[in-house]
């Protein structure tokens, strides 16, 4: 079954602080694995994409890595701010011919000042 | 900037009403995708379309449907409102069909509470 499974379902932090978040996936064929950032009552933004070769990803204070030989990925934030408070969603492409997304259901992140 | 928005952030209705949500993104994507959103059980796609005047079901398509009469506008049509469609929706819209490194980009999502 595709299925992407993603930890902590939530997670408080202090502000200058680092966190990681996992993500874990059963998808197959696997094409590509994003991490979107939902903040509260908007629509989810594209952080950073990965594909079967890549293994790391950077965006600003945002890293991601993927392991593809485990099917595991993590979102590493360094110096946390009260901005990045928001749910952070991994989200697997199957790839052709279906293109279909398989979304988790997302970690949610409190920063705290 | 992409930008993709729809018509009502909250929107409250009656069981058996009939409730249009109006989705627009002006940066003339082909892709256009109707998702609701639960917690616990992320994002689901219900509708999406790839032309205009185009459709196909997503996973959870049972009391929905949509219409696209013109490239920037993608629709989603409740016929008959149920307590079990209160959820967030939300519109995304992607470049190109062919691939699957398409980002899809969100509109801000509708609150709909049925009572």
């Amino acid at each position: 079954k595709n299925q992407v499974e993603q930890s902590p379902q939530s997670l408080i932090i202090l502000e200058g602080k680092n966190c990681t978040l996992q993500c874990n996936y059963t998808v197959s064929p696997f094409s590509n694995l994003r991490w979107y950032k939902q903040d509260t009552g908007r629509g989810p933004v594209s952080l950073t994409i990965m594909t079967f070769s890549e293994n790391t990803k950077s965006n600003g204070r945002y890293t991601a890595t993927l392991d593809a030989d485990t099917k595991q990925s993590s979102l590493h934030i360094t110096a946390s701010q009260l901005s990045d408070s928001a749910s952070y969603i991994c989200v697997v492409s199957k790839g052709a011919p279906s293109d279909k997304l398989i979304f988790g259901t997302g970690t949610r992140l409190q920063v705290f000042p | 900037d992409v930008k993709v928005t729809q018509s009502s952030r909250y929107l409250v209705k009656r069981t058996g009403e009939k409730v249009f949500l109006e989705c627009v993104q002006d940066m003339d994507h082909e892709n256009m995708f109707w998702y609701r959103q639960d917690p616990g059980l992320g994002l689901r796609l219900i509708y999406f379309s790839y032309d205009v005047k185009m459709k196909e079901k997503g996973d959870i398509p049972e009391g929905y449907s949509v219409s696209r009469e013109k490239k920037e506008r993608f629709s989603l049509i409740l016929e008959s409102a149920s307590t079990n469609q209160t959820s967030m929706y939300l519109c995304a819209s992607s470049r190109h069909r062919v691939s699957s490194y398409n980002e899809q980009f969100f509109g801000p999502g509708t609150r709909l509470t049925v009572l």
